[in-house]
């Protein structure tokens, strides 16, 4: 069972645009949402993050707002670049009492045209 | 530079012959976990340590194992491996709670011939 749903699976942007990708959870006890971004051959990078108790979280381009009452939250990057070109996974955790196991998204790869 | 190294970044293994992956970390987190990635899909968890402790996940198959002798070092090891476990194996670091983002390593590509 897939705890975090992401889309689209991918997306085409052309530079300068805004690129929104949209996740959705399901399980009220999480409380902690990162998005990361990977590139190629590389692992997961940690692009930005927010809890529940706010409602939106702005660093530089990148923008996650995030609505408790529907379970949503999305990425929105502003002023896309094609070094932004790459795949990127939402997710969620809950607290537990050893870590913080997150779930992944199913992941959405972003193209920024030039 | 405080980070997570994973070697090999390449592996190659024959059907059926054993396999350990190794991970490294000088964030001294308290956390240490070992995702798979196959193509286009999402990382999924396969074990965990907080500290000494393990954690599997319940759908983990039998044939993957870990080991952590430190803090610093964590060790995947696929005692069979099958065509179907070639993925992407990533270790990753968190201190631990909630609200700690992970630190990820580049990963080590796993082929099965």
């Amino acid at each position: 069972q897939q705890q975090v749903k992401q889309s689209p699976q991918s997306l085409i942007v052309q530079k300068g645009g805004i690129s929104i990708i949209n996740c959705a959870y399901e399980n009220t006890a999480f409380d902690y949402f990162p998005w990361y971004q990977q590139f190629p051959g590389k692992g997961p990078a940690l692009l930005i993050a927010i809890r529940p108790d706010v409602s939106e979280k702005k660093e530089g381009r990148f923008t996650i707002s995030f609505n408790k009452s529907a379970k949503q939250f999305s990425l929105h990057i502003m002023d896309s670049q094609p070094g932004d070109s790459a795949t990127y996974f939402c997710a969620a955790s809950k607290g537990h009492p050893g870590a913080n196991n997150l779930f992944f998204g199913t992941g959405t790869r972003l193209t920024v045209i030039p | 530079d405080a980070m997570v190294i994973q070697n090999p970044r390449y592996q190659v293994t024959q059907f059926g012959k054993p396999v350990t992956l190794s991970c490294s970390q000088t964030l001294n987190h308290n956390v240490m976990y070992w995702y798979q990635q196959k193509s286009s899909q999402a990382p999924k968890l396969l074990f965990h340590y907080y500290d000494k402790d393990f954690n599997n996940e319940a759908d983990t198959p039998d044939n993957f194992q870990s080991r952590r002798p430190n803090t610093s070092f964590c060790f995947l090891d696929i005692r069979s491996p099958g065509l179907g476990d070639a993925a992407m194996y990533l270790c990753a670091t968190s201190r631990g709670g909630v609200g700690y983002g992970y630190t990820f390593g580049s990963g080590t590509r796993l082929t099965v011939v």
